[in-house]
């Protein structure tokens, strides 16, 4: 039962390097999402997907692109990385509806230096 | 759009006496609320959700929350607390204009004094 499922894990880039994270999920969720957490900021929001074929600016979307290519995938491309952008990042979805709790992959720690 | 407000950034406890983690949300309709920990170098966890059935929810861990719509507040709460709480914890929001935008608090970190 894998649940969400994030890769890599850990990555080191250079500035001006690009990379793409990948996000799986076996749940058939409709709802999937992209998350950035720094220290004593919580978890902010990238970008969204409502559903296949849609995506949704979230709270700090610049410097980022995301694919829903779909159901079960979520990308987040890094076109041309920052040290700005050093960051663990989350992927979570959701099924669609009130009260529902969104679930998590285990994050990817990205440094860019 | 909604929005949430966690009062305190750190919270220091004694082993055995409460725990109060306050949150404050902003909301246009009638929001779902949401608290998750995540203990250190670990993902997130769901403690527990408000649905509308009831005020008081109960969570795991001994963990509870009440809504007060009144105070647009959705505090945490727990008698007792352990060690083992000791972690961060965030207070998360979605409202009926967007059940898919799901924000989060800047979250509070809880130490717990032996």
């Amino acid at each position: 039962n894998a649940g969400v499922t994030q890769t890599p894990k850990f990555q080191v880039l250079k500035t001006g390097q690009s990379m793409t994270l990948q996000c799986a999920q076996d749940m058939n969720h409709n709802s999937m999402y992209w998350y950035r957490q720094d220290p004593g900021m919580g978890l902010r929001l990238i970008y969204y997907s409502a559903s296949e074929g849609t995506t949704d600016k979230g709270e700090v979307p610049n410097g980022y692109n995301v694919s829903r290519l779909n159901k079960r995938e979520f990308s987040l491309r890094l076109e041309s990385a920052a040290p700005s952008q050093t960051s663990v990042y989350f992927c979570a979805s959701r099924l669609q509806g009130k009260s529902t709790e969104a679930f998590f992959g285990q994050g990817t720690r990205l440094t860019v230096v | 759009a909604q929005s949430v407000t966690q009062l305190d950034s750190h919270v220091s406890v004694s082993e055995g006496t409460p725990v109060l983690l306050r949150c404050n949300y902003s909301s246009s309709y009638s929001p779902s609320l949401f608290w998750y920990v995540q203990h250190p170098n670990k993902g997130l966890q769901l403690l527990l959700k408000y649905t509308s059935a009831a005020t008081l929810v109960k969570g795991i861990n001994g963990f509870e929350a009440e809504f007060k719509k009144s105070e647009t507040s959705f505090h945490l709460t727990k008698p007792s607390a352990h060690m083992s709480d000791a972690a961060e914890y965030f207070c998360v929001v979605s409202d009926e204009t967007s059940y898919d935008k799901v924000i989060f608090g800047p979250g509070t970190s809880l130490s717990v004094i032996p």
